[in-house]
């Protein structure tokens, strides 16, 4: 079965890096698209980035684009978002999600999340 | 990217049906049939309920049923349950591949 497993998160102060991983399994990663989407506690979920199957073109939404790096590495099965220059705005659930082959590219399965504190 | 306006809240009774709206703009909601809808229980992740408007992936209950009017999205929920107490969120395509989600609506089943 398809499973997402977030890891990476912790707490960091303002102005430092952070990896964070999504192992995949259970399907074929490398023919996937992937997403990271951010919640903030008690918030919404906001969009923060997507990469092709391929791995070579990506996006980023306005608040992460120059700070934030999305990769996939399709030998480890691991989707992975570099995030630089960190700011208490960034606090977060993080979640890596698949998207679903179909026009609308919707994301069909969600890892559980792994959540960033960026406090001093 | 401003995120689509969804009302905070909705309730019903079981039985009955509930609609819950997201309003966006032509450059995303109204300019692409490629609406989806996810459900979120407390703590959990979010699950895919409806895609490309109306679509549902298997083993999402026919209670759950998606249009679209111009700019503005709906997710009805007919036959209210009561595990269908849950947050639910739309998004939609933004072009030049982009994403947006709406803030949310809390469904409460009275």
């Amino acid at each position: 079965q398809v499973q997402l497993v977030e890891s990476g998160g912790g707490v960091v102060q303002p102005g430092r890096s952070l990896r964070l991983s999504c192992a995949a399994s259970g399907f074929a990663f490398s023919s996937y698209g992937m997403h990271w989407v951010r919640q903030a506690p008690g918030k919404g979920l906001e969009w923060v980035a997507v990469i092709w199957f391929g791995g070579t073109n990506k996006n980023y939404a306005d608040s992460v684009k120059g700070r934030f790096t999305i990769s996939k590495d399709n030998s480890k099965n691991t989707l992975y978002l570099q995030m630089n220059s960190l700011r208490a705005e960034d606090t977060a659930v993080y979640y890596c999600a698949r998207e679903r082959l179909v026009a609308a590219r919707p994301l069909d399965y969600w890892g559980q999340g792994t959540l960033v504190t960026v406090s001093s | 990217q401003s995120a689509l306006t969804q009302p905070p809240s909705a309730s019903g009774s079981p039985g009955q049906s509930v609609t819950i709206s997201c309003t966006g703009t032509s450059s995303d909601v109204g300019g692409y049939n490629y609406v989806s809808w996810y459900q979120q229980e407390p703590g959990k992740a979010p699950k895919l309920m409806l895609y490309e408007v109306s679509k549902r992936p298997s083993g999402v209950p026919g209670r759950f049923s998606g249009s679209k009017s111009g700019n503005t999205a709906s997710l009805t929920v007919s036959g209210l349950q009561a595990e269908d107490e849950a947050d639910y969120y739309c998004s939609s395509y933004a072009g030049s591949n982009n994403w947006v989600f709406g803030g949310g609506t809390k469904l409460t089943v009275l």
